[in-house]
């Protein structure tokens, strides 16, 4: 069965440090991995994926996010937070099941960039 | 270019009433979905289309119905409001199996009391 889980609740950190939002997965198959963000009242927006290639993926916004594949994880990073990027962090992993894209979403973690 | 647009985006309803949400994409998008939001527990999927023409249960359909009028229109109809179902409900469209990630609309925050 297909599942991601976002250990965090909530992530703090202060404006241009580093920022880091874990995800880990589990999928049978090879695993199509992404991240959305979704800010106060919105629907949520994709930011990257994951489906072959380089491990260190680029996405919108500066964002990216690095598919290591003996530790199940997708984490989603950024060098340098502004607070702009305070908002609800997403992972998704697509559901193999059927014939559908079908995406199984993570708990999601809200991310708070301090001033 | 709308995307995906959702209605209404507020509603209230007593127990026991009956309500369609709609959703309509203008991208000729071949799957939709939909989804609702509870606090910490993330999205669940309640109903997709692959395709014109077929729908599928999700995770939590109970409660629930939906109708692909079109390819365009995919529509998730409460038939008998409970409180449980107080949420915020999404829809999404892909280009279907292997593609790009989901455009969402911007969501129907829907109060069952």
């Amino acid at each position: 069965a297909q599942s991601v889980a976002q250990p965090e609740d909530q992530v703090n950190v202060a404006e241009g440090n580093p920022l880091t939002v874990k995800c880990t997965y589990s999928v049978s198959g090879n695993p199509y991995l992404f991240w959305y963000v979704q800010y106060p009242n919105r629907g949520l927006q994709f930011l990257l994926k994951y489906i072959t290639g380089d491990n260190l993926v680029k996405g919108s916004y500066g964002f990216e996010a690095e598919f290591n594949k003996s530790q199940t994880s997708f984490h989603l990073k950024k060098p340098s937070a502004l607070v702009s990027d305070s908002a609800l962090y997403f992972c998704a992993v697509r559901d193999t099941r059927g014939g559908a894209n079908n995406l199984f979403f993570g708990t999601g973690t809200r991310l708070t960039v301090i001033p | 270019n709308a995307g995906v647009t959702q209605t209404p985006k507020f509603q209230v309803l007593k127990t026991g009433q009956s309500m369609t949400l709609q959703c309509a994409q203008d991208m000729n998008h071949n799957s939709m979905y939909w989804y609702r939001q509870d606090p910490g527990m993330g999205l669940r999927l309640i109903y997709y289309s692959a395709s014109e023409g077929t729908t599928d249960k999700g995770e939590v359909p109970n409660g629930y119905n939906v109708s692909r009028l079109n390819k365009r229109e995919f529509s998730l109809r409460l038939e008998s409001a409970a409180p449980s179902q107080t949420s915020v409900y999404f829809c999404a469209s892909s280009e279907g199996p292997r593609r790009e990630g989901y455009t969402f609309g911007s969501g129907t925050r829907l109060t069952v009391v």
